[in-house]
């Protein structure tokens, strides 16, 4: 299993900013990396794949980037319905494992 | 358009057993894998594994193997979940998701184990 180690695990930010969660794999996963997005008693809804790939539907102020080990979810202009966890995902080995989660608070 | 219906919640004594369904529609169900994804009360997301819809293969992820069984009724598109020897640490919601990476997810069903 590849290890996921996301940062940070809780974020304060305002409305209007802009905020980067940064998840790291322990080893190369290519560019096979979701990132999820779940808000309190819901289900969680895909928003990244391909470490950069945006799901269709999903507002272009996220974008994702990064390969191999590093990766880093953005969000420009937080808006209020975007105060939630979110959680990277490893898919490229045979073990899907996710981050730890970065809880987004308000400010 | 693509649906993933769970059954509903489970409240269960500790030692017994539990089955899950996540039933799926709009899509064809043997082209996709699909996933179950745990999540602990106030936890995060753990991948639990997935089972190949084409040949009912199981893989489990570490941890999740002994008590834990995926299997499939293809006749009625339907993916199963079922967990033995219930334990307290159990409790938790269980969700189908389908795919890699998981596009889309069934509502979760919270099982509860408590005596």
């Amino acid at each position: 299993d590849t290890q996921m180690t996301q940062s940070p695990s809780t974020l304060a930010a305002s409305v209007g900013d802009t905020v980067t969660i940064t998840c790291r794999a322990a080893q190369s996963i290519s560019i096979w990396l979701a990132w999820y997005q779940q808000k309190p008693g819901k289900v969680p809804k895909l928003l990244i794949y391909r470490a950069s790939i945006l799901k269709s539907g999903v507002p272009s102020r996220f974008s994702g980037s990064g390969s191999g080990t590093e990766f880093t979810l953005t969000i420009s202009g937080l808006q209020p319905d975007d105060f939630a966890s979110y959680y990277c995902q490893d898919y490229n080995s045979d073990s899907y494992t996710f981050g730890q989660g970065t809880k987004l608070e308000i400010k | 358009q693509v649906q993933l219906v769970q059954s509903g919640s489970e409240l269960k004594k500790p030692g017994t057993s539990v089955k899950i369904y996540c039933k799926a529609s709009g899509y064809i169900f043997n082209s996709y894998a699909m996933n179950w994804v745990r999540q602990a009360p106030g936890q995060g997301l753990e991948w639990m594994g997935w089972i190949d819809t084409n040949t009912g293969s199981p893989t489990y992820a570490q941890g999740f193997t002994g008590r834990f069984v995926f299997s499939l009724d293809t006749s009625v598109s339907t993916a199963y979940l079922q967990i033995s020897s219930l334990r307290a640490e159990d409790t938790a919601v269980y969700y189908c998701a389908r795919e890699r990476p998981h596009d889309y997810w069934g509502q979760g069903t919270l099982v509860t184990v408590s005596s």
